[in-house]
């Protein structure tokens, strides 16, 4: 299996513009969560599906995060519009019921 | 109090040495307690799980300590490779599936 996978790896894009992020999770995992990793708030948990459904998204920061989960294999993250404070990485994970999480390689997120 | 509370470090140990990471966590009703290890500009992976025996995996031994809230992981014989950041991770209650949260991670770096 390839792992988690996410894309772009690295996206620079300026104040205002609409931003996605993509992530495949592991196949047969039912969970997926995205994270926002920072040096000042470390690790933080934006959102999380089970099932393709929502379950928490108290994570989320504000009405300019969306995230959807269309089908098993697939799921996004996008912000609109970005701004500077969101810079940050963003991860996603996926796990099978409450077993280990496995994270994708993140993506490097610059809004100048 | 934050949810999950470490000592960032960095702790800064020679080859060969033993050295201790602690962890404390605000919510009593976690059941599910990890150690992630995440290496610079990596995602983060899970190093080992912790039980309420407490746990070995050859030079890596992780206790939990549930009255105090608290979880510790003990490193012996310390290699270059452990160099790294260590979070500490607990899940947010006690129902089967929800999210994990992260502590901002203890540094730590071992020269020769």
């Amino acid at each position: 299996d390839a792992g988690v996978i996410q894309s772009p790896r690295h996206e620079v894009t300026e104040m205002g513009q609409e931003v996605t992020l993509r992530c495949k999770p592991i196949s047969g995992h039912d969970y997926l969560f995205w994270y926002r990793q920072t040096m000042m708030r470390g690790l933080e948990l934006l959102i999380y599906f089970n099932n393709n459904v929502p379950i928490d998204d108290s994570g989320m920061p504000e009405d300019r995060f969306s995230a959807k989960m269309p089908n098993a294999s697939f799921s996004t993250l996008k912000i609109q519009p970005s701004e500077p404070r969101d810079s940050a990485v963003y991860f996603c994970a996926s796990s099978w019921l409450r077993a280990e999480q496995f994270f994708g390689p993140g993506t490097r997120l610059t809004v100048l | 109090r934050k949810e999950v509370e470490q000592d960032p470090g960095p702790f800064n140990v020679p080859e060969g040495a033993t050295v201790a990471f602690n962890c404390t966590y605000s919510n009593s009703a976690s059941q599910s307690f990890f150690w992630y290890r995440q290496d610079c500009r990596k995602e983060p992976k899970l190093l080992m799980s912790v039980y309420s025996s407490g746990n070995e995996d050859g030079r890596f031994t992780a206790q939990l300590n549930r009255a105090s809230q608290y979880i510790s992981l003990l490193i012996r014989d310390s290699k270059l490779s452990d160099s790294a950041t260590y979070l500490c991770v607990v899940n947010q209650g006690n129902q089967a599936g929800t999210a994990l949260i992260f502590g901002k991670g203890t540094t730590l770096s071992v020269s020769s």
